[in-house]
């Protein structure tokens, strides 16, 4: 079945750590790859976004993602994380029109 | 400029029970997406509105229903509730012109308990 899988459902590092949070999506053809974040009681937001180009994508608060077409990953990156990036992370596709699909989530708690 | 508004924040229901929750797309937007989130899990796409006609449709039961109104707003629908209905829902607004590019932006969701 198609699919968006992230392979960690918690992720514990302490400040400072670098991060990485996987992605695979088993969707073929074209697709439009995104990261969203929602943080303790607020909303989701997005993250970053990959459509075409350059596969390494850069968003805020210096997270990085990186498309890998051939093993359909679309893995999230941070070099040294902060306290304040203690958050669920979601990796979502868009294969149709809006119709985008979300994995499952990774909460990522980050020890001070 | 007031981003996606969710009404209710949160509400109790019991099985059988139907419920509306409603959605206010942020200003400038006119598609809205609903999607459900349950514990643990990420969101699924129930529906989506442009132009007050349902776009496109995720795997969802009739039960489900949803409308949207000449000022882009939207409500979502759920009859004969069950226990497995129990999820955040979460309402996201876009252009339609930019689904498959751009971003869309989440309320804060409504929160559904049924006993």
């Amino acid at each position: 079945a198609q699919s968006v899988s992230q392979h960690n459902h918690h992720v514990i590092l302490s400040e400072a750590a670098s991060l990485e949070l996987g992605c695979n999506y088993s969707y073929g053809g074209t697709v439009n790859l995104f990261w969203y974040v929602q943080y303790p009681g607020q909303h989701l937001q997005l993250l970053l976004k990959y459509f075409s180009g350059d596969p390494l994508v850069k968003g805020i608060k210096g997270f990085e993602a990186e498309f890998i077409k051939s093993k359909f990953s679309f893995n999230l990156r941070k070099p040294s994380v902060q306290w304040s990036d203690t958050a669920e992370y979601f990796c979502a596709v868009i294969v149709i029109s809006g119709d985008m699909r979300f994995g499952a989530g990774t909460r990522l708690t980050v020890k001070p | 400029d007031a981003g996606v508004t969710q009404s209710p924040t949160h509400l109790i229901k019991t099985r059988g029970q139907q419920v509306t929750l409603r959605c206010s797309p942020k200003s400038g937007h006119d598609t809205v997406s609903w999607y459900q989130q349950a514990l643990g899990q990420g969101p699924q796409f129930i529906f989506q509105y442009y132009e007050e006609e349902e776009r496109q449709r995720g795997n969802f039961p009739d039960r489900f229903s949803g409308h949207q109104f000449p000022n882009y707003s939207s409500e979502l629908n759920v009859n004969a509730l069950l226990l497995g209905d129990s999820a955040l829902y979460l309402c996201a607004s876009s252009h339609w012109t930019d689904l498959n590019t751009g971003e869309l932006f989440f309320g804060e969701g409504s929160r559904l308990t049924v006993l």
